[in-house]
């Protein structure tokens, strides 16, 4: 049974340009959520989705926004890309928008923003 | 505004003793409490969670102890083995949402 699958791995971008993550969610896992893991820093959520719509959002500008498919996949979008946006992005899925089993996170796309 | 806070960035402990990490938070709507173990190159993986209506659970060698009133939880591994170094983030629940603390980086001397 896959967890998490989450791609790139890894990716180099120069500052203003755009960048696409792809996340899958665990197989019966309906929810997927987004965090920002700067360096030193715990995971900082950024959005979440369900039932193809955007059900919450963290304090991160419009620049970040996002998408989830019929498959319950997710994509993360990055616009005009700053120094400040590398970091670790993590994907979390979980099962009808529950938390207190915890979420099954992916291994992360770690962004570098030149 | 940081709503979960880990004050202790690093904790080593030698194997088989016990090891104690903590956790504060300063939202008393909170309804779970959980800690996630993370080795580099991966994500983070469940560990143990509580709920806030219990002051204490327990998990093989992992204890969560749970004190409303002062908005502390702390994770205890009795006995602590070198497999046990990585870094521990506590998580706390709320609004269908988690938020985290900057983790504790727990290195087990053999």
């Amino acid at each position: 049974d896959a967890g998490v699958t989450q791609s790139p791995t890894h990716l180099i971008k120069t500052r203003g340009q755009q960048v696409t993550l792809r996340c899958s969610p665990k197989s019966g896992h309906d929810t997927v959520s987004w965090y920002q893991q700067a360096l030193g820093q715990g995971p900082q959520f950024i959005f979440q989705y369900y039932e193809e719509e955007e059900r919450q959002r963290g304090n991160f500008p419009d620049r970040f926004s996002g998408h989830q498919f019929p498959n319950y996949s997710s994509e993360l979008n990055v616009n005009a890309l700053l120094l400040g946006d590398s970091a670790l992005y993590l994907c979390a899925s979980s099962l009808a928008l529950r938390t207190n089993y915890g979420y099954t996170f992916g291994s992360g796309t770690r962004l570098t923003v030149v | 505004d940081q709503q979960v806070k880990q004050n202790s960035p690093s904790l080593s402990v030698q194997e088989g003793r016990i090891s104690i990490l903590n956790c504060d938070y300063t939202n008393s709507m909170f309804d779970y409490f959980l800690w996630y173990k993370k080795y580099p190159a991966e994500g983070p993986t469940f560990l143990i969670s509580i709920s806030s209506i219990k002051d204490k659970n327990e998990d093989g060698r992992f204890t969560v102890f749970l004190n409303k009133s002062a908005k502390h939880l702390s994770l205890h591994i009795v006995p602590s083995q070198p497999g046990d170094s990585a870094v521990y983030f506590c998580a706390a629940s709320g609004a269908n949402n988690l938020f985290f603390g900057t983790g504790t980086r727990l290195t087990v001397i053999p």
